[in-house]
């Protein structure tokens, strides 16, 4: 099935140091989502973005909405060891219920 | 707690073997998604509800299927298993607000393994 291009697949990074990560589609997307997973967990949700061009902020996490509507963007700041675990971006063509598609997810892993 | 139950959590069978997956969504939310995870994989769309009826469908096998029950909580039937089969099975539920937000929230999975 289709899914959404999503870089980098994974990241290697210090503790404190900030993250970015992007997702890309080739189509339009209303609605953009961010989930952290951890393992043996369910997705969470982080960030729900709903217009394009909108920039939504939650604690050290900031997440845009790419104008285009093709693409959105991830930013983990000052990182600390719980943020490790796979980001997937998820986005919505239409509106409503309808189903999401998911990014391949990035693998963040922090060096101690 | 993310308010969506899925039992078993684990689960080990045999090839050719048929196995049904349970879950229960969110108080309120009408809609259920079903998802498939492989190992170090993205989340593959399989099947949604709404109140009850088929919704959508992804890339869901025809040896799988689904229901959505008049309470609600909808199982996923998976039979003739293979090996290929073994992975989580995510439920998630939705709340249809005014507006469509419909963000999805996700139990904590059924991993199936297939030996």
């Amino acid at each position: 099935g289709q899914q959404l291009n999503q870089s980098p697949q994974s990241m290697f990074i210090q503790e404190g140091e900030d993250v970015s990560m992007n997702c890309t589609s080739s189509s339009i997307f209303n609605t953009w989502l961010w989930y952290k997973q951890e393992p043996g967990e369910g997705p969470v949700l982080l960030i729900a973005l709903y217009k394009a061009g909108e920039l939504t902020s939650n604690g050290r996490l900031t997440a845009q909405f790419g104008i285009t509507r093709k693409d959105s963007f991830l930013n983990i700041s000052a990182s600390i060891p719980s943020d490790v675990g796979i980001y997937f971006c998820a986005g919505r063509r239409g509106f409503g219920n309808e189903k999401l598609t998911f990014g391949t997810g990035t693998r963040l892993t922090i060096i101690p | 707690d993310s308010g969506v139950t899925q039992t078993p959590k684990h689960l080990i069978t045999a090839t050719g073997q048929r196995v049904t997956l349970r879950c229960s969504p969110r108080s309120g939310d009408l809609s259920v998604y079903w998802y498939q995870q492989s190992l170090d994989q993205g989340l593959q769309f399989l099947i949604q509800y709404y109140n009850g009826e088929e919704r959508a469908k992804g890339n869901i096998l025809e040896r799988f299927s689904a229901q959505q029950f008049p309470d609600l909580h909808s199982e996923l039937n998976l039979s003739s298993l293979e090996l290929g089969d073994s992975a989580l099975y995510f439920c998630a539920s939705s709340t249809p607000l005014a507006g469509g937000t419909g963000e999805l929230f996700f139990g904590e999975g059924s991993r199936l393994t297939v030996l």
